[in-house]
């Protein structure tokens, strides 16, 4: 199974930031990765698909990129309804297997 | 716009069989591809497999001994099964939809049901 790594795994940041979290797959992946955000005790949302490819009704402000291994995910201005989790995940082969989740919370 | 609601026994013993169903509201169960996926208490995500509207399967090798994936094109429905259950099944089962079986982003998700393996 593919390995995805996200770092960090937890981190802290204000209002008006802009802040980069990073996924990493254990082997390469094409732009086969999407990006979801979770809040408390909710489903996920689907942010982003084929590694930059934003989903429909999701703010500009997310923005992801990279491909191969490497991949990011940037909010370019945090706002208050952003302090969540977030978890990438590689559709490039069965299974699909998702990041440990890198949990964004308020400064 | 599409809804998915899954409902089940909250509870089930070890060694027994979870079931599951998801029911699609707001459109057609015929398109798109439909998935189970759980997340135990304060973890993350596994995906546990799909089924197409026309029935084919496809399952996380780590449970496909265990996991049977069916659709009911006529009740707008899919179901999980789970067999031979242990403390480790213990999560928040999501019913969710990918567009195509090589775009497996999931684009519509249900709530969440929380399911306890216990005696």
């Amino acid at each position: 199974a593919i390995r995805m790594t996200q770092s960090p795994s937890s981190f802290s940041a204000s209002t008006g930031d802009r802040v980069t979290i990073t996924c990493r797959a254990s082997q390469g992946i094409s732009s086969y990765l999407a990006w979801y955000q979770q809040k408390p005790e909710k489903a996920p949302k689907l942010l982003i698909y084929a590694a930059s490819t934003l989903q429909s009704g999701v703010p500009s402000r997310f923005s992801g990129s990279g491909s191969g291994i490497d991949f990011n995910l940037t909010i370019s201005c945090l706002q208050s309804e952003d302090f969540a989790s977030y978890y990438c995940q590689q559709y490039y082969s069965n299974p699909y297997t998702f990041g440990q989740g890198t949990k964004l919370e308020i400064k | 716009q599409v809804q998915l609601q899954e409902s089940g026994p909250g509870l089930v013993k070890p060694s027994e069989t979870l079931s599951l169903t998801c029911t699609v509201s707001g459109g057609s169960i015929s398109s798109y591809y439909w998935s189970w996926i759980r997340q135990p208490p304060g973890k993350g995500l596994e995906w546990i497999g799909y089924v197409s509207y026309s029935g084919s399967a496809n399952y996380n090798p780590s449970l496909k001994s265990r996991v049977t994936i069916s659709v009911d094109t006529s009740k707008n429905q899919f179901s999980l099964k789970l067999s031979s259950v242990t403390a480790a099944d213990t999560a928040v089962y999501y019913c969710a939809t990918s567009r195509s079986s090589t775009l497996v982003s999931f684009h519509m998700w249900g709530q969440g049901t929380m399911v306890t393996v216990s005696s």
